[in-house]
């Protein structure tokens, strides 16, 4: 089982700041990854796919870069509305996985 | 437009059984990939099972064995058949849609529906 690793598991942010979340797959899963936001008492909601696709109606402040084990979720210019917890997911190897979430904090 | 409304859960004793839906619409079950998830209180995502569109299952290790993917092409409806339940299976599950594809991403996920595993 591939097992993705985020870091970091929170972080407190102002508003208009960069954010940088990774996520590290214990083998190479190529570009299978993507990235969701999840806001408390809502579904998950698909941000990221496939590395550094940006699903549709996602606005252009998220993106996402990497391949094979290391992969980043970027969140230009902070706003308090993207207060939420962030997940990576790999589907290149069953069993599919998640990473642990990173909770992101508005200051 | 892509909607997934899940039903079926509940409260059931441990060892129980329960089958929860997923009423499609906006696409064809048969013709796409799709997948239950889960969130168990206050933790992370977890996959649980994926159903491919040629027909093929697959399931966590967690649940395999007990837990069982199917859909109903008449009523374009997924469904989770769980057996043997746990308390550890006490999660929330959510219904998710991957296109056509390939099992990729989530484009989609339901509303989710809440199973609670306890006597």
């Amino acid at each position: 089982e591939i097992v993705l690793t985020q870091s970091p598991d929170f972080q407190s942010v102002t508003p208009k700041e960069k954010v940088t979340i990774t996520c590290r797959a214990s083998q190479s899963i190529g570009s299978g990854l993507h990235w969701y936001q999840q806001k408390p008492d809502q579904s998950p909601k698909l941000l990221i796919k496939y590395a550094s696709q940006s699903f549709s109606g996602v606005p252009s402040r998220f993106s996402g870069s990497g391949s094979g084990t290391d992969f980043t979720l970027t969140i230009n210019s902070l706003e308090a509305e993207d207060a939420a917890t962030y997940y990576c997911h790999q589907s290149t190897s069953l069993p599919f996985t998640f990473g642990g979430g990173t909770k992101v904090e508005i200051k | 437009e892509v909607q997934l409304v899940e039903s079926g859960g509940g409260l059931i004793q441990p060892g129980g059984s329960l089958r929860l839906s997923c009423a499609a619409s906006g696409f064809t079950v048969s013709s796409n990939y799709m997948s239950w998830v889960r969130q168990a209180p206050g933790k992370g995502l977890e996959w649980v099972s994926v159903i491919y569109s040629g027909g093929n299952t697959f399931y966590a290790d967690s649940v395999k064995g007990r837990f069982t993917i199917s859909r109903d092409n008449s009523k374009n409806t997924l469904y989770l058949q769980m057996n043997s339940l746990r308390a550890e299976d006490t999660a929330v599950y959510y219904c998710a849609y991957s296109g056509s594809i390939g099992p990729g991403s989530v484009d989609y996920w339901g509303q989710g529906t809440l199973v609670t595993v306890s006597s």
